[in-house]
């Protein structure tokens, strides 16, 4: 099935810092999302994002598809960024089914 | 916005009882998921649904698993006998999967202790 595999595994910054967390995988997809765990475990949907830029507030993110990568980018970082961050992929083929395959995640902690 | 539910939140039980967890997909969805995530683990595929079918499933999802959408809104997830193995996070989730858009919504969450 499809790879992923997400970089740094961890990331500590100071509040105000910039970061960014990549995330490369093996196959075409028909979906990429970023996800954000909050410290009640509850996955939270920062992106859908299988190609393209996209923005929102001090997030952004990136998807070069032909390249097979991502990245989300964190500006001027605040503590409640704090957390483990997911990229998920679905692969494009019908061998992959619709499943959504996650990488490891990237634990990223906001120093204040 | 509409959104994914799903109950209850925490869920505590003993090895070998049955549990099922409960989830309420958008209503104009129509493909289905579980995923687990053991604590300090990444988030895996159990299995999804889609025409009142199981449409695929991954190799966790043995035959103490069983899915089922009972009347037009609850999507569950029943294990028979419960293992230690099986305390875990279980995320439902759904899409709609239409002119080309995948994106999946995911759940709050239920939290399953088995002691």
């Amino acid at each position: 099935g499809i790879q992923v595999e997400q970089s740094p595994p961890d990331l500590i910054l100071q509040e105000g810092a910039n970061s960014t967390l990549r995330c490369n995988f093996s196959d075409s997809v028909n979906n990429l999302q970023w996800f954000h765990q909050n410290p009640w475990g509850q996955l939270i949907n920062l992106f859908y994002i299988p190609s393209g830029t996209k923005q929102n507030g001090r997030l952004s993110a990136t998807t070069v598809a032909t390249e097979r990568y991502s990245l989300l980018y964190i500006s001027s970082s605040q503590t409640t960024d704090s957390g483990v961050y997911f990229c998920a992929v679905e692969g494009r083929w019908e061998t992959s089914g619709s499943r959504l395959t996650f990488g490891e995640g990237t634990q990223l902690t906001v120093n204040p | 916005e509409p959104e994914v539910t799903q109950t209850p939140s925490h869920q505590v039980t003993q090895m070998g009882q049955e549990v099922i967890l409960r989830c309420v997909p958008i209503s104009n969805h129509l493909y289905f998921y579980w995923y687990r995530q053991i604590l300090g683990q990444k988030v895996e595929f159990l299995v999804s649904f889609y025409n009142n079918e199981i449409s695929e499933k991954s190799e966790i999802f043995d035959d103490q698993f069983s899915v089922e959408r009972p009347d037009g809104s609850n999507f569950t997830l029943k294990i028979r006998s419960t293992k230690l193995e099986d305390s875990a996070m279980y995320f439902c989730a759904s899409d709609k999967r239409t002119s080309g858009f995948y994106e999946q919504y995911f759940g709050p969450g239920t939290r399953l202790t088995v002691t």
